[in-house]
């Protein structure tokens, strides 16, 4: 049973350009979520989907950031238009039911 | 939304030592979890813990639901415990909140 899996692992990328990030949840879980953490905090929640459905976002979702589950299965979290202000990392979780499984994580820094 | 207080921020063991960590809703949540942030940012499952009490070899935890509160144990600590700790519930929707973490530094 392999844990739910992010790519890339880290991404450096010039203020302006755009980014794709990956997830691949566990396997037969229908629920996937992307959060954000910053230096120092804890993770800040961003979407929800139930299957191919996004369900909930948080407001910390801006109009730069968009993210799809198209057949349920992975997921991506793509920033156009990157501000320094984007540096983070961005944490993938899937679940069954209640309790929530991470990823590693995809680190960005945008310069 | 919820708030959620971590306390200590910070605490330093010798190894062998036991500790507490705390945390401290706003409101009732429905789903608790704990986890342990190592050094490369994973996170990684300690407990699931809506409420009651337990117990995963060093550690356990308990949760006293209608006061709010969660604490974990750690027992007999090593080295390895070192890193940041972390609840987070759930009161609306699906959302995680995240307390702030308590970062934790044993040392030998």
């Amino acid at each position: 049973d392999t844990g739910v899996s992010q790519n890339p692992r880290h991404k450096i990328t010039k203020r302006g350009q755009n980014v794709t990030f990956r997830c691949d949840p566990i396997s037969e879980h229908n629920r996937l979520y992307w959060y954000r953490q910053t230096l120092g905090q804890g993770p800040e929640f961003l979407t929800y989907f139930q299957n191919e459905a996004q369900l909930e976002k948080s407001r910390l979702l801006s109009d730069r950031f968009s993210a799809e589950r198209p057949k349920g299965s992975f997921s991506t979290l793509e920033i156009q238009r990157t501000e320094q202000g984007d540096s983070a990392m961005y944490l993938c979780a899937s679940s069954l039911e209640s309790e929530q499984f991470f990823g590693p994580g995809t680190r960005l820094t945008v310069l | 939304g919820i708030q959620v207080e971590q306390s200590p921020p910070d605490l330093i063991l010798q190894e062998g030592a036991n500790s507490t960590l705390r945390c401290n809703f706003s409101d009732s949540v429905n789903n608790l979890q704990w986890f342990h942030q190592n050094p490369w940012g994973q996170l990684i499952n300690l407990f699931y813990i809506p409420s009651g009490t337990k117990q995963n070899g060093r550690l356990s935890a308990t949760t006293v639901a209608t006061e709010r509160y969660s604490l974990l144990y750690i027992s007999s600590s090593q080295t390895t415990d070192s890193g940041v700790y972390f609840c987070a519930g759930v009161k609306y929707g699906n959302k995680l909140v995240f307390g702030a973490g308590t970062i934790l530094r044993v040392k030998s």
